[in-house]
């Protein structure tokens, strides 16, 4: 299993929808969560942490499930601007922890 | 601060040639990262520097890689000799302690 798993999509929505991603991780060591966008041709971007009680942010709303190990990420009232690649990230404590990245999610959002 | 510098943007080079990528890390970070991303597997892991001193190379592919970080504001990543299966975007990134990572813009190696 790999060790940060997320839909590859597209996700195709227009704008003014709610979309959600999963991501799930095989870790359960892990101990920081994060989701990173990433628009085309350019690098990843911290877009918000999770925390484990969740975390809201504007539009964006960030949860963390432990025990079923899975972190998702919801977009209300969906923006052209939106349009990305949202990346998953898992940091471990093991020592001097890095970061794990899935693939990502691609959304595309339409007029 | 300027950001996660890197050096160059794009890279085109022959089959058999030394590749040089270079970083700059954000000023006070203790922790850089070398990152590489394809379409198929997405951003792995390639080194992880922590003050200067690597702590893991776990992801640095074969022996063809190399990474060095001779001062806390320098590095880079040396592929010798590249293959074609090397092409890809290389991005670095930097971080202090356990905050966010920023990355830089990524160099896109292209190996014919």
């Amino acid at each position: 299993r790999k060790e940060v798993e997320q839909d590859p999509g597209p996700f195709n929505v227009p704008e003014g929808a709610t979309v959600a991603f999963n991501c799930t991780y095989s870790n359960s060591a892990s101990q920081s969560f994060f989701w990173y966008r990433q628009d085309c041709r350019k690098e990843p971007k911290l877009l918000m942490s999770v925390y484990s009680s969740g975390n809201e942010d504007g539009r964006f709303t960030a949860q963390l499930n432990r025990a079923s190990q899975y972190i998702s990420l919801l977009i209300r009232d969906s923006k052209l601007s939106d349009s990305a690649t949202y990346l998953c990230v898992v940091r471990s404590n093991s020592g001097y922890s890095t970061l794990t990245f899935g693939k990502g999610t691609m959304l595309l959002v339409s007029p | 601060d300027a950001g996660v510098i890197q050096s160059p943007r794009h890279e085109v080079t022959e089959m058999g040639q030394e590749v040089t990528l270079r970083c700059k890390p954000i000023s006070g970070h203790n922790s850089l990262f070398w990152y590489r991303q394809t379409m198929m597997r997405g951003l792995e892991l390639l080194i992880y520097f922590n003050n200067n001193v690597p702590i893991d190379d776990s992801g640095m592919p074969e022996d063809r890689f190399s990474a060095k970080m001779p001062n806390a504001s320098f590095s880079t990543l040396k592929i010798q000799p590249s293959e074609p299966r090397d092409s890809a975007v290389y991005f670095c990134a930097s971080r202090e302690g356990n905050t966010e990572a920023f990355f830089g813009q990524g160099t896109r190696l292209t190996v014919v």
